[in-house]
């Protein structure tokens, strides 16, 4: 069975800085795919960026790129420029290329952003 | 454009009560998915449609039921409410189960109570 992860329960960040959060899953699959997820205190699961296990380049979307490291299973997310709207609880999810959206999520970090 | 709706919004129940959270997307997506949300947990999938007229069991099934009504909703039931069954339920659809691009979108969410 597959399981994520994430051992940083709590990280904080000063604004404008950047942070990195860290997530590590186990699978003996070899095509599969990777979220994070943003969850702000409304409690609405947003998807921040994902990524293709058959794809070598680490995706990027805005402030937000990920260190995909297939081998060593391990899929961190960065955010640069940290703003105050950052603040919020992330998750690492998994997903089986052919399950459908059965998500695996990890425990979540809950990143805080000082002013 | 409302996406993913949950009905009711907070819950309190006594053991042994049941109840029905409601779910609807407008989305014209096939697959819709409810999650669970524990403290220090991710999300737990709990039963999953991947499209109308069928529904499967998820990581965590037992004392719940689902029915996928017609495409727009897709309820989950508790007979007989339990105090483990006190947590944070999350409604999901995507538009085709398992496609390369799936993407979920999540309703906000029901916090519910067993007392």
């Amino acid at each position: 069975a597959q399981t994520v992860t994430q051992s940083q329960p709590e990280m904080s960040v000063q604004e404008a800085e950047t942070v990195t959060l860290s997530c590590t899953y186990d699978t003996s699959e070899s095509d599969y795919y990777l979220f994070w997820y943003k969850q702000p205190p409304s409690r609405q699961m947003i998807l921040v960026i994902r990524q293709e296990a058959y794809k070598q380049q680490n995706a990027t979307e805005n402030r937000f790129s990920v260190n995909f490291q297939k081998a060593a299973k391990s899929f961190s997310l960065k955010i640069s420029d940290s703003q105050l709207g950052d603040a919020a609880m992330y998750f690492c999810a998994y997903r089986s290329t052919y399950q459908g959206g059965k998500l695996i999520f990890g425990q979540g970090t809950e990143l805080s952003v000082k002013p | 454009n409302a996406g993913v709706t949950q009905t009711p919004k907070f819950q309190v129940l006594k053991t042994g009560q049941s109840m029905t959270l409601q779910c609807a997307q407008d989305m014209n997506h096939n697959s819709m998915y409810w999650y669970r949300q524990d403290p220090g947990m991710g999300l737990r999938l709990i039963y999953y449609s991947a499209s109308e007229g069928t529904t499967d069991k998820g990581e965590v099934p037992n004392g719940y039921n689902v029915s996928r009504l017609n495409k727009r909703e897709f309820s989950l039931r508790l007979e007989s409410a339990a105090p483990s069954q006190t947590s944070v339920y999350f409604c999901a659809s995507s538009e085709y189960y398992g496609g390369v691009g799936e993407k979920l979108f999540f309703g906000s969410g029901t916090q519910l109570s067993v007392l």
